[in-house]
């Protein structure tokens, strides 16, 4: 099991840019988010999905979209690129459970010139 | 509206002794309380949680403890490894929120 993959690990865009950031998990799971992590704010969601066909809003999603079209797959985008959104970027997945437990990927490193 | 608060963004630790890692809250209504660990370049892994309904829990060298009352969580580490140095997040869920909430990290760096 791969668990939960990002691409790409790495991108510089330069402002006004679009991109897409894909996130896969193989592990079933009902529940996809897509978190930031700046220094000295901890990880604040952007968007999240509870089943295929659904996003919701998280705490900053302004800036970005989202699709989750497959149950595996939980796409972010970014319409057009600000140097704010320079980031860290992680994916996360969970099947629920007792906790919410969620298993991240090893995340995506975006810097917008 | 800053729910959890980790009020020390780094610590350092002399290998061997205990490590206390700190993380207060404001809203009373969460339901379990997660801490994970995070390394450089990688993305955060669950370390250990605790029910809401217990106030302490253990495993291994580590163990949350859980003080309702002053709505305050807490990892201790003992003894602690070089390979502890990492950042950790604290996380609280609600039953039928969907989501955690994190904490802002505190990097703990181990000295050998």
């Amino acid at each position: 099991n791969a668990g939960v993959t990002q691409t790409p690990k790495f991108r510089v865009l330069k402002t006004g840019q679009s991109m897409t950031l894909l996130c896969a998990q193989d592990m079933n799971h009902e529940y996809m988010y897509w978190y930031r992590q700046d220094p000295g704010m901890g990880l604040r969601l952007i968007h999240y999905s509870v089943g295929e066909g659904t996003t919701a809003k998280g705490e900053v999603p302004d800036g970005y979209n989202v699709s989750r079209l497959k149950k595996q797959n939980f796409l972010l985008g970014l319409e057009s690129a600000a140097p704010s959104q320079t980031s860290v970027y992680f994916c996360a997945s969970t099947g629920g459970g007792s906790y919410n437990e969620q298993f991240f990927g090893p995340g995506t490193r975006l810097t917008v010139l | 509206d800053q729910q959890v608060k980790q009020n020390s963004p780094s610590l350092s630790v002399q290998e061997g002794r205990i490590s206390i890692l700190n993380c207060d809250y404001t809203n009373s209504m969460f339901d379990y309380f997660l801490w994970y660990k995070k390394y450089p370049a990688e993305g955060p892994t669950f370390l250990i949680s605790i029910s809401s309904i217990k106030d302490k829990n253990e495993d291994g060298r580590f163990t949350v403890f859980l003080n309702k009352s002053a709505k305050h969580l807490s990892l201790h580490i003992v003894p602690s490894q070089p390979g502890d140095s990492a950042v950790y997040f604290c996380a609280l869920y609600t039953f039928g929120n969907e989501k955690l909430t994190f904490g802002t990290g505190t990097r703990l760096t181990i000295i050998p």
